[in-house]
């Protein structure tokens, strides 16, 4: 099982409003990532930090930002929620000389906006 | 760019019968493949990669085979079970990083 914890796994909120999705790991993952997924569908990187102070967007644009401030703790926030929102967004870590392709997935954050 | 293709969105295959999932792909310098498989609920999870170097690679109950002339990808589960039921993604690595396939459900009927 994969030390990496998503909060909360459900959201429903309405429009305007500003959230959080946190992601925690364990793990000491110096890499950590978001992806937003609709159902059934690929996942699309949203952004990526390879360590602390460090943040990059990824190739789906996007309207979230995020923060690393401590190596375990990558979140992600939107200012003003929309109903294009509306998604799963899941976060993943990996680390520095593991597999390239190895990512560790959080069990996601399914967020509606109404 | 990159991009991953998968040919069914959906599979359905007998319990104890083998499963194959196949994907294709774009570009032909991509040298790093790997397989994730998703269960309901949850984030996807590592199965099995394999770099362009190789042809076949076999894990437990597993094994990617990689044909680069025509660029496409399987993944074959041997005897499948219904703890194999998931939604199964292709990715590769691009230029800093994975680019995944839209994903096939894999349904085991008894």
């Amino acid at each position: 099982e994969a030390d990496i914890y998503q909060t909360p796994r459900y959201l429903v909120i309405g429009t305007g409003k500003k959230i959080t999705l946190e992601c925690s790991q364990t793990m000491g993952h110096d890499k950590m990532y978001w992806y937003q997924q609709d159902p059934g569908m690929e996942l699309h990187l949203i952004h990526y930090s390879y360590g602390v102070n460090s943040t990059e967007k990824g190739d789906l644009s996007s309207e979230s930002t995020v923060s690393r401030i401590r190596t375990e703790h990558f979140p992600l926030t939107l200012e003003s929620a929309r109903p294009s929102h509306t998604s799963q967004y899941l976060c993943a870590s990996s680390r520095w000389g593991g597999l390239d392709g190895e990512l560790f997935f959080g069990e996601g954050s399914r967020l509606t906006v109404l | 760019g990159e991009s991953v293709g998968l040919h069914l969105p959906t599979l359905s295959v007998q319990e104890g019968d083998n499963s194959i999932i196949n994907c294709a792909y774009s570009n032909s310098a991509s040298d790093y493949f790997i397989w994730y498989k998703q269960e309901s609920g949850k984030g996807p999870q590592f199965i099995i990669d394999i770099r362009s170097n190789m042809d076949k690679r076999q894990g437990q109950r597993v094994t990617v085979l990689l044909n680069k002339t025509v660029k496409h990808l399987s993944l074959q589960i041997a005897a499948t079970q219904p703890g194999d039921s998931a939604v199964y993604f292709c990715a590769l690595q691009g230029a800093q990083k994975l680019v995944f396939g839209q994903g096939t459900r894999l349904t085991i009927n008894p």
